[in-house]
């Protein structure tokens, strides 16, 4: 079992640039979710997938979209990338057996944008 | 509205019991967790309450839970430095779960 697993691990773009980054988890897992982590502000969710075919938005969705392509995969989007968006990524999902509903995280995903 | 709140530094010296304080505002949460992060990785689950109960121990860590001030603690006795991390208190609601800004540890020789 490899968990939660995100690639890629590090990323420097330009402004305007366009990226996805991957996700996917193999714990057969109903929900996903996208978080930003920035210095003091902790984390905030930025997309969630409560199943497979649906999407819902989270606390910071703009700049963002996701698809959640199969129930192992949930990406994230960046179509024209800003310098506020330079954050650490994290992925998560949840929905297994039991019953609190822990959520299990990726390494993250740090994103640079010039 | 959902917020969670916590104190953003804390220093203890090791050995010594360390207490990290959390408040939350949502009374449906049905579960708080904390969650911990080392650096350079992401989170992961350190414990949790179901939010009937008002107490739970696991080895060094004791998770108090007063749900009329909405108030929740994480007390990690005899303090390591393998402790030196983020802890991250976090309240479930629906299928969201609302994290706190995190609470850096460091301990002091």
């Amino acid at each position: 079992n490899a968990g939660v697993t995100q690639t890629p691990k590090f990323q420097v773009l330009k402004t305007g640039q366009s990226m996805t980054l991957q996700c996917a988890q193999d714990m057969n897992h109903n929900s996903m979710y996208w978080y930003r982590q920035d210095p003091g502000m902790g984390l905030r969710l930025i997309y969630y997938s409560a199943s497979e075919g649906t999407t819902d938005k989270g606390e910071v969705p703009n700049g963002y979209n996701v698809s959640r392509l199969n129930k192992r995969e949930f990406s994230l989007r960046l179509e024209s990338a800003a310098p506020s968006q330079t954050s650490v990524y994290f992925c998560a999902s949840s929905g297994g057996r039991s019953s609190y509903n822990e959520q299990f995280f990726g390494p993250g995903t740090r994103l640079t944008v010039l | 509205g959902e917020d969670v709140e916590q104190s953003l530094f804390l220093s203890v010296r090791e050995g010594d019991s360390s207490v990290i304080n959390c408040t939350y505002t949502d009374s449906s949460s049905t579960y708080l967790y904390w969650y911990k992060q080392e650096p350079g990785a992401g989170l992961q689950l350190l414990t949790y309450i179901f939010s009937n109960m008002d107490m739970k121990q696991d080895q060094r860590l004791t998770v108090l839970l007063n749900k009329k001030d909405k108030h929740l603690s994480l007390r990690i006795a005899d303090t390591q430095t393998g402790d030196s991390a983020i802890y991250f208190c976090a309240e479930r609601i629906d299928d969201k779960i609302i994290f706190g800004k995190g609470t850096r540890l460091h301990i002091l020789p």
